[in-house]
């Protein structure tokens, strides 16, 4: 199979620790995004990689919140200092750059911090 | 700033009948619309997309959407329901104009499906 992959797919973690998420976009896309979704609400959008260069990020939550894309391929997203308003779903999608809006979803990490 | 409103949090109806999902959006040019659908464990998956021309979109499974600009809705039909169908579905709004490509979504609308 050949779309986004995240993992893992689900994180729990304590109070104040760090995390870090990866997301593996479909091999030809140069574009990367990254959204959280809290419960009842829908995706809203983090950041955005354009192969290595990261495009966009004040939409980035806080500075706790940094995206990496480092070689152009897979994106890291790292959250320190991890707060309970953090749990959320955290979604990663992909996109070829001629056709940026025609993104393509992988299924998320799930986070819980207690 | 655009912003999409899904007005129906949670739809009920009966395999076979026909379904309306409603999404009224506020952006001060054409927007690109979008329509995607999640299911549990599932990614986001796109069903369809307008960008400009024809205002009635066909897209996968059977979905189809209208961009009615007057109205400021772009709703998502499908005239007979298939229990698979039972999903959550979103409604989104791309800003036109060059170097942005994020997605604004709505808060979603919940459908089930009676047997």
């Amino acid at each position: 199979d050949t779309g986004v992959s995240q993992d893992p797919r689900h994180k729990i973690t304590k109070r104040g620790q760090n995390v870090t998420f990866r997301c593996d976009p479909i091999s030809e896309h140069n574009r990367l995004y990254w959204y959280r979704q809290t419960l009842g609400q829908g995706p809203e959008f983090l950041t955005y990689f354009q192969n290595e260069a990261q495009l966009e990020k004040s939409r980035l939550l806080s500075d706790r919140f940094s995206a990496e894309r480092p070689k152009g391929s897979f994106s890291t997203l790292e959250i320190q200092r991890t707060e309970q308003g953090d749990s959320a779903m955290y979604l990663c999608a992909s996109s070829l750059a001629g056709q940026a809006y025609e993104q393509y979803f992988g299924p998320g990490t799930r986070l819980t911090v207690t | 700033a655009q912003s999409v409103t899904q007005p129906d949090i949670h739809i009920t109806v009966s395999e076979g009948a026909s379904l309306e999902l409603r999404c009224n959006y506020s952006y001060g040019a054409t927007p690109y619309l979008f329509w995607y659908v999640q299911s549990p464990g599932q990614g986001l998956q796109l069903l369809l997309k307008y960008f400009s021309g024809d205002t009635l979109v066909q897209g996968i499974k059977g979905f189809e959407a209208e961009f009615k600009r007057s109205q400021s809705s772009f709703n998502l039909r499908k005239p007979s329901v298939h229990w698979s169908d039972a999903a959550e579905y979103f409604c989104a709004v791309g800003r036109t104009g060059a170097g942005s490509y994020q997605l604004t979504f709505g808060k979603g609308t919940k459908l089930s499906v009676i047997p």
